[in-house]
């Protein structure tokens, strides 16, 4: 069993949809929890990042960790052509120096 | 903002060839790591550096080796490029505050 299981989807949803992309993960000990976005031939960037339970809005993006039902969520509001790409998640535990452990990545694209 | 780059963002060798991937990041972070990516596999860890002349294997060194003599330089070297090391290669460097990783624009090498 992996320790980060992501839907690859791929996700096709109509211009102005709300999208919701989902990870979970195995090791309770996972505390800071990561969002990025690679659009094709590029390297992933950095979207969001949270620490422990709770929700983080930036703009139309929300992110949200549920450590009792070790869940994450990615939501996008008014869902855009511009935001299709692939969406992976990342995680590690807080202390020191850690690999991040990636889910696998879901394709996403926005219809016009 | 943090920079990461990489030498060459397309690339074609030949069997058997010796390979140097390069990548410099501006942050003055210590840590930093080489994956590679493949349809269907996701991200894998092929070595990592906590600091200069300091390396370690990630999920799957074989076939490669790596070199880090400056802070903020780190070579990912294919000794013998073989066909099934035609890939995606993404380097990333480190943050302190999440152990967030600011990756690199991607080399997409083909071993003909």
């Amino acid at each position: 069993q992996k320790e980060v299981e992501q839907d690859p989807g791929p996700l096709s949803v109509p211009e102005g949809a709300i999208v919701s992309l989902n990870c979970t993960y195995s090791n309770s000990a996972f505390q800071y929890f990561m969002w990025y976005r690679q659009y094709s031939r590029k390297g992933p960037e950095l979207l969001m990042y949270t620490y422990s339970s709770g929700n983080k809005e930036d703009g139309r993006f929300t992110a949200q960790v549920d450590k009792s039902s070790k869940y994450i969520s990615l939501f996008i509001r008014d869902s855009q052509p511009s935001d299709s790409a692939t969406y992976l998640c990342a995680m590690t535990p807080p202390r020191g120096a850690q690999k991040l452990v990636f889910g696998q990545g879901t394709r996403l694209t926005i219809n016009p | 903002d943090v920079k990461v780059t990489q030498s060459s963002r397309y690339l074609v060798k030949r069997t058997g060839e010796k390979v140097f991937l390069e990548c410099v990041q501006d942050m003055d972070h210590e840590n930093m790591f080489w994956y590679r990516q493949d349809p269907g596999l996701g991200l894998r860890l092929i070595y990592f550096s906590y600091d200069v002349k300091m390396k370690e294997k990630g999920d799957i060194p074989e076939g490669y080796s790596v070199s880090r003599e400056k802070k903020e330089r780190f070579s990912l070297i294919l000794e013998s490029a073989s066909t099934n090391q035609t890939s995606m290669y993404l380097c990333a460097s480190q943050g302190r505050r999440y152990n967030e990783q600011f990756f690199g624009p991607g080399t997409r090498l083909t071993v003909l």
